[in-house]
């Protein structure tokens, strides 16, 4: 079953703006990742925050942690055309151990 | 070093007919997992495999599919007598130990059940 749910479903902006995604989860976690996927196809790692870590930085993305809300916000500063892709969080569920539960994704779509 | 490779890329059956989906993890890593992504929809976890212990079957839908890993490399996911709501891109991803890090992607196998 799906644990983490995200917000927007769909998200259109121009070229330079922000985008923010958010994901909410359920269940209590190890860590919570990002990562994004082009055409439908292979996914790619993007950041991973640990569970008593708040905020963390990786080039233009800044993702945020909120362990009692049971939610995460992902930042793209400065989006670019090629930004445009599906975002995914995952989360490590602390019962299940080993693999990750994935949200329904966030398409987004940088316009030039 | 060369990433996680999936064959075929494409897979096109008719329902009842049986497939085989192959996974090739990345050298060395001793976690290998599966998923089935629907379309426009998030990830499905199906199996995991780590080292010599049992697979975590606990994502299968249902009887008819299954997978082995052999020599703890190559994987081989096998659905039979496929349905049409079989159809799905089928991802597979490895990682270096399973202890909740990054997992490493293949491409996927998208598969069209007639």
């Amino acid at each position: 079953s799906q644990q983490g749910e995200e917000d927007p479903q769909a998200l259109s902006i121009q070229e330079g703006e922000n985008a923010t995604m958010n994901c909410s989860y359920k269940t209590s976690i190890n860590n919570l990742q990002w990562y994004r996927q082009n055409s439908g196809r292979g996914l790619v790692h993007l950041i991973l925050i640990r569970s008593n870590e708040r905020e963390k930085h990786s080039g233009r993305l800044r993702v945020t942690l909120d362990t009692s809300k049971k939610s995460s916000s992902l930042l793209i500063t400065a989006s670019r055309a090629a930004d445009t892709a599906s975002y995914f969080c995952a989360t490590d569920d602390n019962n299940a151990g080993n693999m990750l539960t994935f949200g329904g994704g966030t398409r987004l779509m940088v316009k030039p | 070093g060369a990433g996680v490779s999936q064959s075929p890329s494409n897979k096109v059956t008719e329902k009842g007919k049986d497939v085989e989906l192959r996974c090739d993890p990345i050298s060395g890593h001793t976690a290998l997992y599966w998923y089935r992504q629907s379309l426009g929809q998030g990830l499905e976890f199906l199996i995991y495999f780590q080292g010599n212990s049992a697979p975590d079957k606990s994502g299968l839908p249902s009887d008819r599919f299954s997978a082995e890993r052999t020599g703890g490399s190559v994987s081989t996911l096998t659905i039979q007598r496929t349905q049409q709501e079989d159809s799905a891109v089928y991802l597979c991803a490895s990682t270096p130990w399973a202890n909740n890090n990054e997992q490493f992607f293949g491409p996927g196998t998208r598969l069209t059940v007639l």
